[in-house]
């Protein structure tokens, strides 16, 4: 079965630290791999994917096959990313079939 | 914001009795699916459509029934309701078949009393 863990129920970090957000994934096959968050009062929306490649508002994931892991990180961290990001991923065997993580409530202070 | 609404957007209902949630969309895209969001699950499929009239089970159908009669329509049903429902839902829509960008709804409030 495919699982998604990100072990960090909330991340606190002083605004201009860097920042990551872990997500490990347990898998058969080659899964796509997914960031999506979710600010106050907004819809949930994808913030990257792997296979783009992009960074997008200063995030990137990198793939690390070997630790399956797609941990999301931001060199400086600014108030407005404050908000809750979900690891996901799509099943190999059905794209259909996505699997998120519990979540990461990331707390960026001033 | 993709042209994905739910309605209703809050329900509270009692043990037993039957709900229906609706997303609706503007987007024409083939692919509609139903999540539930619960605190520390994150989000689980419960089921998913890729087509008219085609469905298929995700990860947390138990209790639940789905229907689409028209592209822009997918209607999740809890048949009986139970306090174990109580969660807040989401509609996602996707264009492509292969493991593509989700688009997602609003949100359903539900409390099973």
């Amino acid at each position: 079965a495919q699982r998604v863990t990100q072990p960090e129920k909330l991340l606190s970090v002083f605004k201009g630290a860097p920042v990551e957000l872990k997500c490990n994934y347990s898998y058969s096959g080659s899964p796509e791999l997914f960031w999506y968050v979710q600010y106050s009062r907004q819809r949930l929306q994808l913030l990257l994917r792997h296979i783009s490649r992009e960074s997008i508002k200063g995030f990137t994931a990198d793939l690390n096959k070997g630790e399956t892991s797609f941990h999301l990180k931001k060199p400086f961290a600014q108030e407005e990313d404050s908000a809750m990001y979900y690891c996901a991923l799509s099943d190999p065997y059905n794209f259909n079939k996505f699997y998120f993580g519990s979540g990461t409530k990331l707390n960026v202070k001033p | 914001d993709a042209g994905i609404t739910q309605s209703p957007r809050h329900k509270v209902t009692e043990t037993g009795t039957p709900v229906t949630l609706r997303c609706h969309q503007t987007e024409n895209h083939r692919y509609m699916y139903w999540y539930r969001q619960d605190p520390g699950h994150g989000l689980r499929l419960i089921h998913y459509s890729y087509g008219v009239k085609d469905t298929d089970k995700g990860e947390v159908s138990d209790g639940y029934s789905v229907s689409r009669s028209k592209t822009e329509d997918f209607l999740l049903t809890l048949e009986s309701a139970t306090s174990s429902q109580t969660s807040v839902y989401f509609c996602a829509i996707s264009e492509d078949s292969g493991p593509d960008t989700q688009y997602f709804g609003p949100g359903t409030r539900l409390t099973v009393l």
